[in-house]
C-alpha cells in the first residue's frame, strides 16, 4: 500500500533557528512530491519536486528530493513566528489523477 | 482571480442525518478533488471529478458520494452520518492535464467545511 511518512510529527523552536522537516514515501508509480503549508484551514502550495537532487528555493524555504532513497526534506532557515503551521508532504502517482497521498504532517511552532 | 470557495464553512449535524457540501473551483479549473482531514488520519482522498465524471475514488464507504456540474462546481454528500465523520472536508481544484505528463500544476485548496456530528 502506498504511504507517506513525515517526521517529526511536531517541533518547537525559537525564532532564528533552522529546521529540517522530513518526508519519506513508498509509492509504486511516483510522479511528484509536493509540500504544503497549512496555517488554519486551506493548505497552501510551497514546492513541487519531480527530479532528484535539484533544490527548489523560495526565500528562507528550500526543498530537495532524493528519488533513490525515497525521501524529501524541507528546510526553513531563520525561522519566524509566522512560520508556525502544519507542513504537509504529499505524493502523486502516475495512475491516479487528482489524488495526493498525504503524510500526517509536521506541526511546527516557532516561539519568539 | 477568486480562489476555491467552499460552503458552508461550519456545519453541525446529528447521527443519522445527511449533509451536502459545496465547492466552487477556480475559474477555468475543470478538476475538483475532495479530501477528508482528521487529527488521527490526516488528509485522505475521497474522490476526484472532471467534466462531470468521477475519475478517481478513495477508500471510503458508499455513504460518501459526489457529483460535478457542467460549470465545474462540485458537491459531496454524506448520508447516515456517523460520529467518525466529524472532520474538515477540503476541496481542491486544478486544471486538467494529461496523466502521463508531469507538469508544474498543483492543487489549489479551499478553506474547507468543518463538519461536527453529534
Amino acid at each position: 500500500e502506498d504511504k507517506v511518512v513525515q517526521s517529526p510529527l511536531s517541533l518547537v523552536v525559537h525564532e532564528g533557528d533552522t529546521v529540517t522537516l522530513n518526508c519519506s514515501y513508498e509509492v509504486t508509480n511516483f510522479r511528484s512530491l509536493l509540500w504544503y503549508k497549512q496555517e488554519k484551514k486551506a493548505p497552501t502550495f510551497l514546492f513541487m519536486l519531480t527530479s532528484s537532487g535539484i533544490e527548489k528555493k523560495s526565500g528562507r524555504l528550500s526543498s530537495i528530493l532524493d528519488k533513490k532513497e525515497l525521501f524529501s526534506i524541507l528546510n526553513i532557515t531563520a525561522t519566524q513566528t509566522g512560520d508556525s503551521a502544519v507542513y504537509l508532504c504529499a505524493v502523486e502517482d502516475t495512475r491516479n489523477t487528482g489524488k495526493l497521498i498525504f503524510g500526517q504532517g509536521t506541526t511546527l511552532q516557532v516561539k519568539p | 482571480k477568486a480562489g476555491v470557495t467552499q460552503t458552508p464553512r461550519y456545519l453541525i449535524k446529528t447521527r443519522g442525518q445527511q449533509v451536502t457540501l459545496s465547492c466552487s473551483p477556480i475559474s477555468g479549473h475543470r478538476s475538483v478533488s475532495w479530501y477528508q482531514q482528521t487529527p488521527g488520519q490526516g488528509l485522505q482522498f475521497l474522490f476526484e471529478y472532471f467534466s462531470e465524471t468521477q475519475r478517481n475514488k478513495g477508500n471510503f464507504p458508499g455513504r460518501f458520494s459526489g457529483r460535478q456540474f457542467s460549470n465545474s462546481r462540485s458537491e459531496m454528500n454524506v448520508s447516515t452520518l456517523e460520529l467518525g465523520d466529524s472532520a474538515l472536508y477540503l476541496c481542491a481544484s486544478s486544471q486538467d492535464r494529461p496523466p502521463h505528463i508531469a507538469t508544474n500544476e498543483k492543487l489549489f485548496f479551499g478553506s474547507g467545511t468543518q463538519l461536527s456530528v453529534l
